[in-house]
Protein backbone atom coordinates (compact mmCIF):
# COMPACT_ATOMS: atom_id res chain seq x y z
CA UNK A 1 0.00 0.00 0.00
CA UNK A 2 1.15 3.73 -0.57
CA UNK A 3 2.04 5.37 2.33
CA UNK A 4 1.61 9.13 2.99
CA UNK A 5 3.70 10.84 5.81
CA UNK A 6 2.87 14.22 6.60
CA UNK A 7 5.17 17.13 7.88
CA UNK A 8 5.74 18.44 10.13
CA UNK A 9 2.78 16.92 12.48
CA UNK A 10 2.02 20.30 14.11
CA UNK A 11 2.70 24.00 13.10
CA UNK A 12 2.58 27.19 15.65
CA UNK A 13 1.45 29.82 13.81
CA UNK A 14 0.41 33.46 13.96
CA UNK A 15 -2.40 34.85 11.95
CA UNK A 16 -1.39 36.41 8.29
CA UNK A 17 1.96 33.66 7.78
CA UNK A 18 2.23 31.57 5.05
CA UNK A 19 1.73 27.76 5.62
CA UNK A 20 3.54 24.96 3.70
CA UNK A 21 2.69 21.89 4.38
CA UNK A 22 4.43 18.57 2.86
CA UNK A 23 2.71 15.45 1.72
CA UNK A 24 4.96 12.48 0.79
CA UNK A 25 3.93 9.48 -0.76
CA UNK A 26 6.03 5.89 -0.36
CA UNK A 27 5.54 5.26 -4.39
CA UNK A 28 4.27 7.74 -6.62
CA UNK A 29 0.89 8.31 -7.40
CA UNK A 30 -0.74 7.79 -10.05
CA UNK A 31 -2.48 11.02 -12.70
CA UNK A 32 -2.09 12.96 -9.46
CA UNK A 33 -5.19 11.48 -7.60
CA UNK A 34 -4.05 13.50 -4.64
CA UNK A 35 -6.50 15.62 -2.62
CA UNK A 36 -6.16 17.58 0.81
CA UNK A 37 -8.82 17.94 3.42
CA UNK A 38 -9.15 20.55 6.53
CA UNK A 39 -11.07 19.08 9.72
CA UNK A 40 -11.92 21.37 12.29
CA UNK A 41 -12.45 19.94 15.94
CA UNK A 42 -16.35 18.04 16.13
CA UNK A 43 -16.58 18.74 12.36
CA UNK A 44 -16.53 16.39 9.41
CA UNK A 45 -13.54 17.27 7.11
CA UNK A 46 -13.74 19.14 4.07
CA UNK A 47 -12.38 18.50 0.48
CA UNK A 48 -9.74 21.71 -0.41
CA UNK A 49 -8.19 20.28 -3.16
CA UNK A 50 -8.09 17.67 -5.90
CA UNK A 51 -6.49 15.93 -8.38
CA UNK A 52 -3.29 17.79 -6.82
CA UNK A 53 -3.48 21.04 -7.36
CA UNK A 54 -7.64 22.04 -8.61
CA UNK A 55 -9.44 23.87 -5.37
CA UNK A 56 -13.12 22.05 -4.53
CA UNK A 57 -16.03 24.71 -4.86
CA UNK A 58 -16.22 27.13 -2.40
CA UNK A 59 -12.47 27.32 -1.35
CA UNK A 60 -10.84 30.61 -0.98
CA UNK A 61 -8.08 31.26 -3.19
CA UNK A 62 -5.22 31.37 -0.40
CA UNK A 63 -5.53 27.51 -0.55
CA UNK A 64 -3.40 26.10 -3.19
CA UNK A 65 -1.71 22.77 -3.63
CA UNK A 66 1.45 21.53 -5.90
CA UNK A 67 3.26 18.56 -6.60
CA UNK A 68 3.84 15.60 -8.46
CA UNK A 69 4.90 12.02 -8.08
CA UNK A 70 6.05 11.29 -4.75
CA UNK A 71 6.05 14.81 -3.33
CA UNK A 72 3.35 17.12 -2.89
CA UNK A 73 2.67 20.21 -1.18
CA UNK A 74 -0.69 22.53 0.13
CA UNK A 75 0.46 26.11 0.92
CA UNK A 76 -1.87 28.70 2.82
CA UNK A 77 -0.94 31.98 1.09
CA UNK A 78 -2.19 34.02 4.87
CA UNK A 79 -3.40 32.15 7.38
CA UNK A 80 -6.39 33.27 8.81
CA UNK A 81 -8.68 32.86 11.47
CA UNK A 82 -10.48 30.03 10.15
CA UNK A 83 -7.84 28.21 8.81
CA UNK A 84 -6.61 26.56 12.63
CA UNK A 85 -7.41 22.76 11.93
CA UNK A 86 -5.82 19.35 11.32
CA UNK A 87 -5.13 18.75 7.23
CA UNK A 88 -5.10 15.81 5.70
CA UNK A 89 -3.67 14.50 2.64
CA UNK A 90 -5.08 10.93 0.84
CA UNK A 91 -4.54 9.11 -2.44
CA UNK A 92 -6.71 6.77 -4.47
CA UNK A 93 -3.97 6.21 -7.52
CA UNK A 94 -4.09 2.83 -6.02
CA UNK A 95 -5.84 0.27 -3.72
CA UNK A 96 -6.30 0.76 -0.78
CA UNK A 97 -6.81 3.96 -0.54
CA UNK A 98 -4.20 5.50 2.23
CA UNK A 99 -4.67 8.84 4.16
CA UNK A 100 -1.62 10.55 5.57
CA UNK A 101 -1.37 11.16 9.48
CA UNK A 102 -2.35 14.55 9.66
CA UNK A 103 -0.66 18.29 10.11
CA UNK A 104 -2.31 20.27 12.65
CA UNK A 105 -2.03 23.92 12.05
CA UNK A 106 -2.10 25.67 15.53
CA UNK A 107 -2.53 29.19 17.10
CA UNK A 108 0.97 30.77 17.85
CA UNK B 1 -27.09 21.20 -1.45
CA UNK B 2 -25.89 17.76 -0.63
CA UNK B 3 -26.62 16.02 2.05
CA UNK B 4 -25.47 12.61 3.82
CA UNK B 5 -27.29 11.58 6.93
CA UNK B 6 -25.48 8.58 8.61
CA UNK B 7 -27.55 6.24 10.90
CA UNK B 8 -27.22 3.03 12.97
CA UNK B 9 -24.64 3.57 15.87
CA UNK B 10 -23.94 2.78 18.81
CA UNK B 11 -22.62 0.33 21.78
CA UNK B 12 -21.65 -2.89 20.77
CA UNK B 13 -19.92 -5.55 22.43
CA UNK B 14 -17.02 -7.49 20.75
CA UNK B 15 -18.47 -10.23 18.05
CA UNK B 16 -21.75 -8.82 17.84
CA UNK B 17 -22.93 -6.60 14.43
CA UNK B 18 -24.11 -3.48 13.70
CA UNK B 19 -25.65 -2.17 9.93
CA UNK B 20 -24.95 1.38 9.37
CA UNK B 21 -27.11 3.56 6.74
CA UNK B 22 -26.49 6.29 4.90
CA UNK B 23 -29.32 8.62 3.31
CA UNK B 24 -28.54 10.63 0.67
CA UNK B 25 -29.82 13.64 -1.21
CA UNK B 26 -29.11 16.52 -3.24
CA UNK B 27 -27.61 15.20 -5.63
CA UNK B 28 -27.68 12.20 -8.47
CA UNK B 29 -27.11 9.32 -6.15
CA UNK B 30 -26.92 7.00 -8.74
CA UNK B 31 -23.84 8.49 -10.64
CA UNK B 32 -21.72 8.38 -8.09
CA UNK B 33 -19.26 6.22 -6.10
CA UNK B 34 -19.65 5.84 -2.35
CA UNK B 35 -17.56 5.28 0.34
CA UNK B 36 -17.14 4.58 4.14
CA UNK B 37 -14.27 6.21 5.87
CA UNK B 38 -13.90 5.91 9.94
CA UNK B 39 -12.06 8.01 12.11
CA UNK B 40 -11.26 6.32 16.00
CA UNK B 41 -11.29 8.96 18.91
CA UNK B 42 -8.37 11.18 18.99
CA UNK B 43 -7.17 9.65 15.62
CA UNK B 44 -6.77 10.36 11.74
CA UNK B 45 -9.11 9.30 8.85
CA UNK B 46 -8.81 5.44 8.09
CA UNK B 47 -10.62 4.57 4.77
CA UNK B 48 -12.74 1.15 5.26
CA UNK B 49 -14.56 0.44 2.29
CA UNK B 50 -16.04 2.37 -1.43
CA UNK B 51 -18.86 0.93 -3.89
CA UNK B 52 -18.91 1.83 -7.20
CA UNK B 53 -22.14 3.52 -8.89
CA UNK B 54 -23.34 0.34 -9.90
CA UNK B 55 -21.76 -1.84 -7.39
CA UNK B 56 -19.93 -3.74 -9.92
CA UNK B 57 -16.74 -2.58 -8.05
CA UNK B 58 -16.23 -3.18 -4.00
CA UNK B 59 -13.06 -2.78 -2.35
CA UNK B 60 -12.17 -3.39 1.26
CA UNK B 61 -9.69 -2.32 3.94
CA UNK B 62 -7.58 -5.08 5.03
CA UNK B 63 -8.63 -4.77 8.54
CA UNK B 64 -12.23 -4.93 7.77
CA UNK B 65 -12.63 -7.90 4.82
CA UNK B 66 -14.20 -10.52 5.09
CA UNK B 67 -16.18 -8.61 8.57
CA UNK B 68 -17.86 -6.03 6.70
CA UNK B 69 -19.89 -5.43 3.64
CA UNK B 70 -21.26 -2.41 1.65
CA UNK B 71 -24.09 -2.22 -0.44
CA UNK B 72 -26.45 0.58 -2.12
CA UNK B 73 -29.80 0.98 -3.16
CA UNK B 74 -29.89 3.74 -5.85
CA UNK B 75 -33.81 3.73 -6.07
CA UNK B 76 -33.76 4.40 -1.99
CA UNK B 77 -30.47 6.79 -2.10
CA UNK B 78 -28.94 5.27 0.25
CA UNK B 79 -25.87 3.54 1.35
CA UNK B 80 -25.30 0.89 3.75
CA UNK B 81 -22.03 -1.19 5.76
CA UNK B 82 -22.92 -4.39 7.60
CA UNK B 83 -20.66 -4.90 9.79
CA UNK B 84 -20.14 -8.37 12.17
CA UNK B 85 -17.47 -10.18 14.18
CA UNK B 86 -16.98 -6.45 15.88
CA UNK B 87 -13.90 -5.87 17.43
CA UNK B 88 -12.74 -3.29 20.28
CA UNK B 89 -10.25 -1.75 17.52
CA UNK B 90 -13.44 -1.03 15.14
CA UNK B 91 -14.76 1.73 17.28
CA UNK B 92 -14.50 5.05 15.67
CA UNK B 93 -16.57 7.90 14.01
CA UNK B 94 -18.05 6.40 10.79
CA UNK B 95 -18.55 8.67 7.60
CA UNK B 96 -20.48 8.60 4.41
CA UNK B 97 -18.50 9.74 2.06
CA UNK B 98 -19.68 10.95 -2.10
CA UNK B 99 -17.50 10.72 -4.93
CA UNK B 100 -13.96 9.37 -5.77
CA UNK B 101 -12.74 12.54 -4.50
CA UNK B 102 -14.59 12.41 -1.38
CA UNK B 103 -16.23 15.85 -2.00
CA UNK B 104 -18.58 15.67 0.73
CA UNK B 105 -18.93 14.48 4.11
CA UNK B 106 -22.00 13.23 6.17
CA UNK B 107 -21.38 14.44 9.77
CA UNK B 108 -21.12 10.19 10.89
CA UNK B 109 -22.53 7.52 13.30
CA UNK B 110 -20.67 6.60 16.48
CA UNK B 111 -19.45 2.98 16.79
CA UNK B 112 -18.31 2.15 20.39
CA UNK B 113 -17.69 -1.85 20.26
CA UNK B 114 -16.85 -2.70 24.26
CA UNK B 115 -17.96 -5.29 26.83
Amino acid sequence: ETVLTQSPGTLSLSPGERVTLSCRASQSVSSNYLTWYQQKPGQAPRLLIYGASSRATGIPDRFSGSGSGTDFTLTISRLESEDFAVYYCQQYGSSPRTFGQGTKVEIK
Amino acid sequence: EVHLVESGGGLVQPGRSLRLSCAASGFTFADHGMYWVRQAPGKGLEWVSGISWNSGSIGYADSVKGRFTISRDNAETSLYLQMNSLRVEDTALYYCVKGRDLDYWGQGTLVTVSS
